[in-house]
């Protein structure tokens, strides 16, 4: 069975402080993404990538970083975090073969 | 810009009727496609994959594909409360990637 993980799943911080996100999956994938979902504006992604310490911007890149040293993990991190950082954050995952993406059950993360 | 559109509804159908959800893209060379199924405050969660022309069924489920109007849709059979959710209809676009493109979503409601 396929199974993404996100170790945070309900997060509250003050706006300046640093925010780690995980996401850790089992099944051997290449590509990992990062997306935030945000009410009316649908799934926006913020990095994305396609090997071990390989990296891309993605649609919304600013305000966040990742690192993936892992092949199995990948982290975003949003060095100082604001109000409008505010949203649930989803990792995802995919393979080679057949592109399909399976994702992980979400971070909600509200900054004060 | 590549795009997959679907109308945000809602779509309203009673119980037990046929729900019928459409997705259009505008990448002709797009080869796999995705529908999710997405409750209030959860994530994703896969329902089907299609990646050539017709019809494709898992239980109540039907995707259909067709490329040369490029567009896809899930067929919802005898509807039930339980399948109220917001509906993904993702692409992956050709050129090599492996990045999909995601629709905003369609918001089912089936009413007993």
């Amino acid at each position: 069975d396929v199974k993404v993980t996100q170790s945070s799943r309900y997060l509250v911080k003050r706006t300046g402080e640093k925010v780690f996100l995980e996401c850790v999956q089992d099944m051997d994938h290449e590509n990992m993404f990062w997306y935030r979902q945000d009410p009316g504006l649908g799934l926006r992604l913020i990095y994305f990538s396609y090997d071990v310490k390989m990296k891309e911007k993605g649609d919304i890149p600013e305000g966040y970083s990742v690192s993936r040293e892992k092949k199995e993990r990948f982290s975003l991190i949003l060095e100082s975090a604001s109000t409008n950082q505010t949203s649930m954050y989803l990792c995802a995952t995919s393979g080679t073969v057949g592109n399909t993406i399976y994702f992980g059950e979400g971070s909600w993360l509200t900054v004060v | 810009q590549k795009e997959v559109e679907q109308n945000s509804g809602p779509l309203s159908v009673p119980e037990g009727a046929i729900a019928s959800l459409n997705c259009t893209y505008s990448d002709r060379g797009s080869q796999s496609f995705f529908w999710y199924r997405q409750y209030s405050g959860k994530s994703p969660e896969l329902i089907m994959s299609i990646y050539s022309n017709g019809d494709k069924e898992d239980g109540r489920f039907t995707a259909q594909l067709n490329k040369a109007s490029q567009y896809v849709s899930l067929l919802i059979r005898d509807s039930q409360p339980s399948d109220s959710a917001t509906y993904l209809c993702a692409g992956i676009p050709s050129g090599g990637s492996y990045i999909p493109t995601f629709g905003r979503g369609t918001s089912l409601i089936v009413h007993p």
